[in-house]
């Protein structure tokens, strides 16, 4: 059964202290691990999507990357309007091409 | 251009009661995907369109929810004798295709079941 865990549930940082979150999956040939970010009240936006191991992307503040088992959020320097829920999704080959998501890394920074 | 609405933002119902919620997806996506996500239980898939056709439809809880779509654009789903497990907010989202692309949200329908 395909399964997606996210690690820590919640994260609470200074702003321009750097971390990690965490997203290790098992699914049946993966054709692709997305991240989403989503505010209180709002749909999840769109963050990146890694297809394989081996693969990063950045935008900003924010790096993904992917390997076989897991994938990695990096926050750089986070500034406090990066506060927000993180949630990992995978996409499995023999799917129509529904997510399956985590449960999510909620993360607040402070000043 | 504009992203996928949907519609009401909230709604509040009694239990036993019908409840239709809309959305309108990007223009130009084929793939339409509604999900539900109610506290304690995260993101969960509800039902997937490419077109007007509903390849999958596994994640339906009962048989009291049911989707459609028309035209390959705006969807329905359309929840009967709502009970009080029903409250949640939906989501949907579009996509290009189905598979390998991202999918772009909506901002949700709070329902309430009083």
């Amino acid at each position: 059964e395909d399964q997606v865990t996210q690690s820590p549930e919640a994260l609470r940082l200074q702003e321009g202290e750097s971390s990690s979150l965490n997203c290790s999956y098992t699914v049946s040939g993966l054709r692709g691990l997305f991240w989403y970010r989503q505010d209180p009240g709002k749909g999840p936006e769109f963050l990146f999507t890694l297809y394989s191991a081996g693969e990063e992307k950045e935008k900003e503040r924010l790096k993904a990357t992917l390997t076989k088992k897991e994938s990695f959020l990096h926050i750089t320097a986070p500034k406090p309007e990066d506060s927000a829920t993180y949630l990992c999704a995978v996409q499995a080959g023999d799917s129509w091409g529904k997510l399956q998501f985590g449960a999510g890394t909620q993360v607040v920074v402070t000043p | 251009g504009a992203g996928v609405s949907q519609s009401p933002s909230n709604k509040v119902t009694e239990k036993g009661k019908d409840v239709e919620l809309r959305c309108d997806p990007i223009s130009g996506h084929t793939a339409l995907y509604w999900y539900r996500q109610s506290l304690g239980q995260g993101l969960e898939f509800l039902i997937y369109f490419q077109g007007n056709s509903a390849p999958d439809k596994s994640g339906l809880p009962s048989d009291r929810f049911s989707a459609e779509r028309t035209g390959g654009s705006v969807s329905t789903l359309t929840i009967q004798r709502t009970q009080q497990e029903d409250s949640a907010v939906y989501l949907c989202a579009s996509s290009l295709v189905g598979l390998g692309n991202e999918q772009f949200f909506g901002p949700g329908t709070r329902l309430t079941v009083l």
